[in-house]
């Protein structure tokens, strides 16, 4: 499977602040999905993007599919405590594959 | 909403004995998977299962594990000489389809081997 890298690994904000994490892959990806992970939770899918240059919106969640479909981004506007957890991109071909995942911490 | 259930939640087992994680997917999915998470690193794939199949399996997934839906609503993973690596937490997942869906992950089953 093709395999998705992510950055920053870790990001610690201030609660109101933005937050952005990238998926970057070498080769062209189908599509992509976003999932959140809690701390000591399960993943829970949030989106899967599909089309080159797509952006798609979910309240302060903006996820953007890059031009060329190898790289992905999630930015979340004003940060809220209740966003703390792991972000992972995955590429879903046929099995999910993960990338490392972007772990958000939040200070009130 | 639709829920993946997983049992036990968690499980101390000494090593070398046998295991049996249990889950209870969705039930229009068809598409059936196990990944395990070690404490502070990525989720990892270990096997898909479709049409009372193994479709694909990773490195990870060697001949200690195997697969079983014994009876058309549960789906278990069997490990059968536990080793201490093994400790994990492992997540069954359900789709809908092969790569259209997003999957649907249970609360997983904390392993620890000792």
């Amino acid at each position: 499977g093709q395999q998705v890298m992510q950055i920053p690994q870790y990001q610690h904000v201030q609660e109101g602040e933005d937050f952005t994490t990238y998926c970057n892959s070498s080769t062209t990806l189908s599509n992509i999905q976003w999932y959140k992970q809690r701390p000591g939770g399960h993943p829970v899918f949030l989106i899967q993007l599909v089309k080159s240059g797509e952006v798609k919106k979910q309240k302060r969640l903006t996820f953007q599919f890059g031009e060329a479909k190898k790289n992905s981004s999630l930015h979340i506007t004003a940060t809220q405590t209740t966003d703390v957890g792991t972000y992972f991109c995955a590429n879903p071909g046929g099995k999910l594959i993960f990338g490392q995942g972007t772990e958000l911490s939040v200070k009130p | 909403e639709p829920e993946v259930t997983q049992t036990p939640s968690h499980q101390v087992t000494q090593m070398g004995q046998e295991v049996i994680l249990r889950c209870v997917p969705i039930s229009n999915h068809l598409y059936f998977y196990w990944y395990r998470q070690i404490l502070g690193q990525k989720v990892e794939f270990l096997v898909s299962f479709y049409n009372n199949e193994i479709s694909e399996k990773s490195e990870i997934f060697d001949d200690q594990f195997s697969v079983e839906r014994p009876d058309g609503s549960n789906f278990t993973l069997k490990i059968r000489s536990t080793k201490l690596e093994d400790s994990a937490m492992y997540f069954c997942a359900s789709s809908g389809g092969s790569a259209n869906y997003g999957y649907t992950f249970g609360s997983g089953t904390r392993l620890t081997v000792v």
